[in-house]
């Protein structure tokens, strides 16, 4: 299994949106409606910011969204605000049981 | 909001293993799955892998299988992961993570709601 693909970053000025894409195949991504997003601060853990492709936690801001076509899932963030700055990771279900993470993306706000 | 309260950091000899224990800080495990994820230094996050508790049944990530081992108390309130045979690649933080699952109309969703603080675990002679 290899990781989904990533690109390893992203910048965006405040106020304008970004999409960060998440690629994986027809084994993962593209076979289970189980992509999820998590945004991680410096020495901090995961927070799980999208599951369910597009579904949202309770107290994650609406200017988080997901989608996914086919093979490849993105996380778009509209409103780009400073706090936004930090990594996202993607994961997808995958075969056997498993869970596959993405690379992760660096988001940097201008 | 339960949390997820983890052991100590841990410094390990090479060849040597380690363990590292997980609990909710209110309840037990029942109803949910218990996931392992480690980050190395710099690096991004890596499944290691995670039990069903009521059942016992763990699944592992292809880069572990042989040399972790996810387990849980019967009482369900403690998870643990023992990783063996350790090399100073496996020095990272490793994280417990609560899984849920949703069987929808548009297929199954799995997803990692609530972390752990994470455990670092250093793996040095």
């Amino acid at each position: 299994q290899s990781a989904l693909t990533q690109p390893a970053s992203v910048s965006g000025s405040p106020g304008q949106s970004i999409t960060i894409s998440c690629t994986g195949t027809s084994s993962d991504v593209g076979a289970y409606n189980s992509v999820s997003w998590y945004q991680q601060y410096p020495g901090t853990a995961p927070k799980l910011i999208i599951y369910e492709v597009t579904a949202r936690p309770s107290g994650v801001s609406s200017r988080f969204s997901g989608s996914k076509s086919g093979n490849t899932a993105s996380l778009t963030i509209s409103g780009l605000q400073a706090e936004d700055e930090a990594d996202y990771y993607c994961t997808s279900y995958s075969t056997f049981n498993t869970v596959i993470f993405g690379g992760g993306t660096k988001l940097t706000v201008l | 909001q339960v949390q997820l309260v983890q052991s100590g950091a841990e410094v390990k000899e090479p060849g040597s293993s380690v363990r590292v224990s997980c609990k909710p800080s209110v309840g037990t495990f029942s109803y949910y799955f218990v996931n392992w994820v480690r980050q190395a230094p710099g690096q991004g996050l890596e499944w290691v892998g995670r039990i069903n508790p009521p059942r016992s049944i763990a699944n592992y990530g292809q880069n572990f299988q042989g040399r972790v081992t996810i387990s849980a108390d019967r009482a369900m309130r403690t998870v643990y992961m023992q990783l063996g045979s350790l090399r100073s690649e496996d020095t990272a933080v490793y994280y417990c993570a609560r899984g849920d699952r949703i069987s929808g109309t548009l297929g199954y969703s799995y997803y990692m709601d609530v972390w752990g603080k994470g455990t670092t675990v250093t793996v040095s002679s």
